[in-house]
């Protein structure tokens, strides 16, 4: 069965500072996306980064980047230069199977950055 | 591009009534959208999807004649709770596939449900 951890329920970094939050995927599927998605209090999803199992590279997006581990079957998401609005929950997230509808996300990381 | 509204943002009712939301894609097709319920401090569980014109497919363990989809247009789905109890209280998420290529969900900004 498809299944996506994060262990961290909450973390906390000091403004300017990079951090890394941690995810954990498992599927059988060969082809799969990982995703990351930041929800402030406000409650919208707001996508930060994708990566394709096959991308031979890892995806940058800005200050966020995922460090793409596949055969640990790791996808953490790195923020350089952390801001204040930064503090918000962060899923991790996994579509498989070739079919978008397949998107399941792990519990989430609530990220507090402090000045 | 790829903007996603709901409608309402929130809403409150008595219990045993029965509220819409709406869902929609405003600058592109979606052929697929998708509802999500979130329980306050937990993660989005995936509820149903909908393609235009078709049934909904439901997961596993959601009431499909409580929650009733309907994707009438490439960009209007619609949830509909029925006969609401407090315990349906929740944030309720769309988002919205172009469903031609790629991965990538578009989701709308929520509705948060409280039932009174």
């Amino acid at each position: 069965a498809q299944k996506i951890t994060q262990t961290q329920p909450g973390m906390f970094v000091q403004e300017k500072e990079a951090v890394t939050l941690d995810c954990t995927y498992d599927t059988s599927d060969p082809s799969y996306g990982l995703f990351w998605y930041k929800q402030p209090s406000s409650g919208e999803m707001i996508f930060l980064i994708y990566q394709g199992s096959y991308d031979q590279q890892n995806a940058t997006e800005g200050r966020y980047s995922l460090n793409f581990q596949k055969a640990r079957k790791s996808a953490n998401l790195v923020i350089s230069a952390s801001q204040l609005g930064d503090s918000a929950m962060y899923f991790c997230a996994m579509t498989y199977g070739g079919s978008q509808g397949n998107l399941i996300f792990g519990k989430g990381t609530k990220l507090s950055v402090k000045p | 591009g790829a903007v996603v509204s709901q409608h309402p943002s929130w809403v409150i009712c008595k219990s045993g009534t029965s509220v819409k939301i709406e869902c929609r894609s405003l600058d592109f097709q979606a052929t697929t959208m998708f509802w999500y319920r979130q329980f306050p401090k937990q993660s989005l569980m995936l509820m149903a999807t909908s393609n235009e014109g078709s049934k909904a497919t439901y997961e596993q363990g959601v009431e499909k004649d409580k929650f009733l989809i309907n994707h009438a247009s490439l960009t209007l789905s619609t949830l509909t709770v029925t006969s609401a109890h407090p315990e349906d209280s929740s944030f309720y998420i769309c988002s919205a596939s172009r469903g031609a290529s790629g991965d990538e969900q578009f989701f709308g900004p929520g509705t948060r449900l409280t039932v009174l």
